[in-house]
């Protein structure tokens, strides 16, 4: 079956420090997403891409980074991790731009 | 002024109650609108998808989109101790990104 993974599940690094969440789709979906949740935000979108070589920032970008270099990947880099970024982050793709969307199972980042 | 205004909750309801979730939202260009369910520690699933106004059935859930208030809810009949999970709102425009509302906790109670 077909299925979007995220990895790690958990994390904690320290302030400072460069760190990359990894995001992997076998959906063959064209549209990649990923969002910070937090309490009281909801989910904010980060980045995003619809395609290979395709990336977009969102409305909470800084300090994050992501490069698309096939259809299946699409990692999540925290340049230098602060404490501001301890959050859960979720993974998600879709087919098309505005349609269902599938998200991964999460990773709970602690920055310390 | 948040795009996509959502009660957090949390509700309590007993197991059985009719349940109603709500959004409002003030983006007149919203033309797609949606509800994900999340259990604990899960990521997002969705649960209903409609587009522009009107009423939507799936089983025991009821999505209405009502684009003159800028208001959508879900209800949920026979409401049972599995629904209990946060509720998301979800929206978009045509062809852009979606915005999601805080979510809205739902407690079951058997």
């Amino acid at each position: 079956d077909a299925e979007i993974t995220q990895s790690p599940r958990h994390k904690i690094t320290e302030t400072g420090r460069q760190v990359t969440l990894a995001c992997h789709q076998t959906w063959n979906h064209n549209n990649m997403f990923w969002y910070r949740q937090d309490l009281g935000h909801g989910l904010r979108l980060i980045h995003y891409s619809y395609g290979v070589q395709d990336t977009n920032k969102g409305e909470v970008s800084d300090g994050y980074s992501v490069s698309r270099s096939n259809t299946e990947d699409l990692p999540l880099t925290l340049e230098s991790a602060a404490s501001s970024q301890t959050s859960v982050y979720f993974c998600a793709s879709s087919r098309d731009r505005v349609d269902e969307q599938y998200f991964g199972p999460g990773t709970r980042l602690t920055v310390t | 002024q948040k795009e996509v205004e959502q009660d957090p909750g949390p509700l309590s309801v007993p197991e059985g109650a009719i349940v109603s979730l709500n959004c409002t939202y003030s983006n007149s260009a919203f033309q797609y609108f949606m509800w994900y369910r999340q259990y604990s520690r899960k990521g997002p699933e969705l649960l209903m998808y409609t587009y522009s106004s009107g009423n939507k059935e799936d089983g025991r859930f009821t999505a209405q989109v009502d684009k003159s208030s800028k208001y959508i809810s879900l209800f949920i009949r026979d409401s049972q101790p599995s629904d209990s999970a946060t509720y998301l709102c979800a929206m978009s425009p045509i062809d852009q990104k979606v915005t999601f509302g805080t979510g809205t906790k739902l407690q079951v109670i058997p």
